[in-house]
């Protein structure tokens, strides 16, 4: 079936250091997958950080990029160096540009980054 | 823009009790979404629609109606609150099924 599986958190990393949110997908209904990663900051609701829909782009938002990778079925999520600001619960998620059906999300990522 | 408004914030219901979220949207789309959140977890799909009085059913419908009277509105009702329903419930709304979702901050459920 159709699913997303990314990094189990709690990630804990030090202010300017980098980050690596992995995220794998499987699109077995899906011919043309559009990719998504949300986030949300403490406080506030969910909100969309970037979005790929074609397969060997990159999106990016905010000093994060993600590579959308058709032959891994990847879209991780980057950042070379964090801020405090970055802690949240990130989520990938999984559409289909033909229309058909909702939006698949992963389980969520929350990461801390310490001053 | 747009904004996506969900009452009440926060509902109190007894065990058994029936109880109405309701959602609110300004972007003008044509499909919306219930999704539960419990805690520590993802997104579970309960209902969507793909226009005004349109419902498809998500992977988490059980125990669940919906209604979608007008293009703007989307309620979700709990047809008997159980104990094990205790999550936060977003509304969201998109152009398009596949499109990007935009969210309202939830109503979070407890049942007592």
């Amino acid at each position: 079936g159709d699913s997303v599986t990314q990094t189990e958190g709690p990630v804990t990393v030090s202010e300017s250091e980098s980050l690596i949110i992995n995220c794998t997908y499987s699109a077995t209904s899906i011919a043309y997958p559009n990719l998504f990663w949300y986030v949300r900051y403490p406080g506030e609701g969910l909100q969309l950080l970037l979005k790929v829909i074609t397969a060997g782009q990159k999106g990016s938002s905010r000093g994060f990029e993600a590579t959308y990778n058709k032959e891994t079925t990847s879209f991780h999520l980057q950042k070379a160096s964090v801020q405090e600001s970055d802690s949240a619960v990130y989520y990938c998620a999984l559409g289909d540009r033909q229309g058909g059906r909702a939006l698949i999300f992963g389980t969520g990522t929350t990461v801390s980054v310490s001053p | 823009g747009g904004i996506i408004t969900q009452t009440p914030k926060f509902l109190i219901g007894q065990e058994g009790q029936k109880l109405t979220l309701k959602c609110q949207q300004n972007f003008n789309h044509d499909t919306m979404y219930w999704y539960r959140q419990d805690s520590g977890k993802g997104l579970r799909l309960i209902y969507y629609s793909i226009t005004e009085n349109d419902l498809q059913k998500g992977d988490l419908s059980e125990g669940y109606d919906a209604s979608r009277e007008k293009k703007s509105s989307f309620s979700l009702t709990v047809t008997s609150a159980q104990k094990n329903e205790m999550a936060v419930f977003l509304c969201a709304s998109s152009k398009g099924q596949g499109s990007e979702q935009y969210f309202g901050p939830g109503t979070r459920l407890t049942v007592l």
